[in-house]
């Protein structure tokens, strides 16, 4: 699976938009883009899969260029509730079904 | 709807003895997976099960054995713990070729 790149940790205030990017340069032609949301002593949370373009969902927004080396999740006016560790995954769940996991975001959202 | 049940939630043991973590979905799902996680770090993939009577080795396999005893259930054994094996160790289902991964609410493991 495409080995994935983000930032160890980001900061932001209440009512800001935040946007999360992931590098992943050698993202397969099947691989999809998959982020997670994990809060502390619980298991990660979908949050939203892409495979080109742009997707929406009640929750997230995810940018991905037309080369698909890196992806943008974007989280609307976040809220203290939005701290949380944030995962992108690369892959296409296919014969193998292998999903792994990077080290993470650290996001950490202020008053 | 359960979802993906863990148990046992928390689990002492003491070096060299063993234990197997149980985990059961009801999601009619094709893949499971283990994954451990040690404080402040990322998950870490131990072992997954593409399909019922399939196992296949993760990032981190030593020390860890599974079972894949039906399309629900998959277990993980620890045969001899050791202190390196401390962690919280989390179980997670999804469908066959989907990424949208279901986790249960993991086991918190101390070995002494």
């Amino acid at each position: 699976l495409a080995k994935t790149t983000q930032p160890i940790s980001m900061d932001s205030y209440e009512g800001q938009e935040v946007n999360i990017t992931c590098s992943h340069n050698n993202i397969a032609t099947n691989d999809y883009i998959t982020w997670y949301q994990q809060f502390p002593s619980q298991g990660p949370r979908f949050i939203i899969q892409g495979y080109k373009t742009k997707v929406t969902n009640e929750v997230a927004s995810l940018f991905i260029p037309a080369d698909r080396k890196s992806s943008t999740l974007s989280l609307p006016r976040v809220s203290l509730s939005d701290t949380a560790v944030y995962y992108c995954l690369v892959g296409y769940g296919g014969a193998t079904n292998k999903l792994i996991f990077g080290t993470g975001t650290l996001l950490a959202v202020q008053p | 709807n359960a979802g993906v049940t863990q148990t046992p939630k928390f689990q002492v043991l003491k070096t060299g003895q063993s234990m197997t973590l149980q985990c059961a979905q009801d999601m009619n799902h094709n893949s499971m997976y283990w994954y451990r996680q040690d404080p402040g770090m990322g998950l870490r993939l131990i072992y997954y099960s593409a399909s019922e009577g399939t196992t296949d080795k993760g990032e981190v396999p030593n020390g860890y054995n599974v079972s894949r005893l039906n399309k629900r259930e998959f277990s993980l054994r620890l045969e001899s713990a050791a202190p390196s094996q401390t962690s919280v160790y989390f179980c997670a289902s999804s469908g066959q070729g989907n990424t949208e991964a279901f986790f249960g609410q993991g086991t918190r493991l101390t070995v002494v």
